[in-house]
């Protein structure tokens, strides 16, 4: 049974970066997909992107350029970089491991809350 | 690139029966599997149904799933509604290796 635990809440100011992690345990990470999902206060979910073992990152359009998706196998942990942040960035960011066939998002990670202010 | 539009909200009595919609702007709804979330205030979302119809275990048999090319929609059915399954629920799909979401339904059970 996959795990995801998800690194604490972050406070940045307009115009610098965060890193959040999720540390994985149970089964075999280096097989696994994982992706970024966030939340905006009171908004729906939206997906960034994500990592694979095969094919590498692949990234939404409106995060190109801006977030840097990473793992790191020895210590199961996936992480989401995002630069240049805005007030418009405040948002729960979760991760979440792929399945099967139809790309369904189980577990999810806890949530980490992101808050970008001056 | 497709867009997936869901109902703002809808509400329904308990022991009823509700059916959330999930509309695909283009492309057929039968070519990518649709998953459907749960999401509870405060916590993250939890998986109702997988590839169109398929329930996770654990998830009881209320909850439904299909898919009808001719509206090029899907659509996730609860029935014998119950006061906890007040929430948000989040259709998903996907195209080639990008994820993407409808914009939510709140279930309100009254």
């Amino acid at each position: 049974q996959v795990q995801l635990v998800q690194s604490g809440a972050e406070v940045r100011k307009p115009g610098s970066s965060v890193k959040v992690s999720c540390q994985a345990s149970g089964g075999t990470f280096s097989s696994y997909v994982f992706s970024w999902v966030r939340q905006a206060p009171g908004q729906g979910l939206e997906w960034m992107g994500q990592i694979t073992p095969i094919f590498g990152t692949q990234y939404a359009q409106k995060f190109q350029g801006r977030v840097t998706i990473t793992a790191d196998d020895f210590n199961t942990t996936v992480y989401v970089e995002l630069r240049s942040l805005r007030s418009d960035d405040t948002a729960m960011y979760y991760c979440a491991r792929e399945r099967g066939r139809g790309a369904w998002f189980d577990p999810w990670g806890q949530g980490t809350l992101v808050t970008v202010s001056s | 690139n497709f867009m997936l539009t869901q109902p703002h909200s809808v509400s329904e009595s308990p022991g009823k029966t509700v059916t959330i919609s999930c509309t695909r702007s283009s492309g057929y709804i039968a070519s990518n599997y649709v998953q459907w979330y749960q999401q509870r205030p405060g916590s993250s979302p939890t998986t109702v149904i997988f590839e169109d119809n398929q329930r996770p275990s654990g998830v009881p048999d209320r909850f439904s799933g299909s898919i009808d090319s001719s509206s090029n929609s899907a659509s996730l059915t609860i029935s014998g509604l119950k006061t906890e399954d007040e929430a948000d629920y989040y259709c998903q799909s996907y195209y080639e290796s990008i994820k993407v979401f409808g914009g939510g339904t709140r279930l309100t059970v009254l």
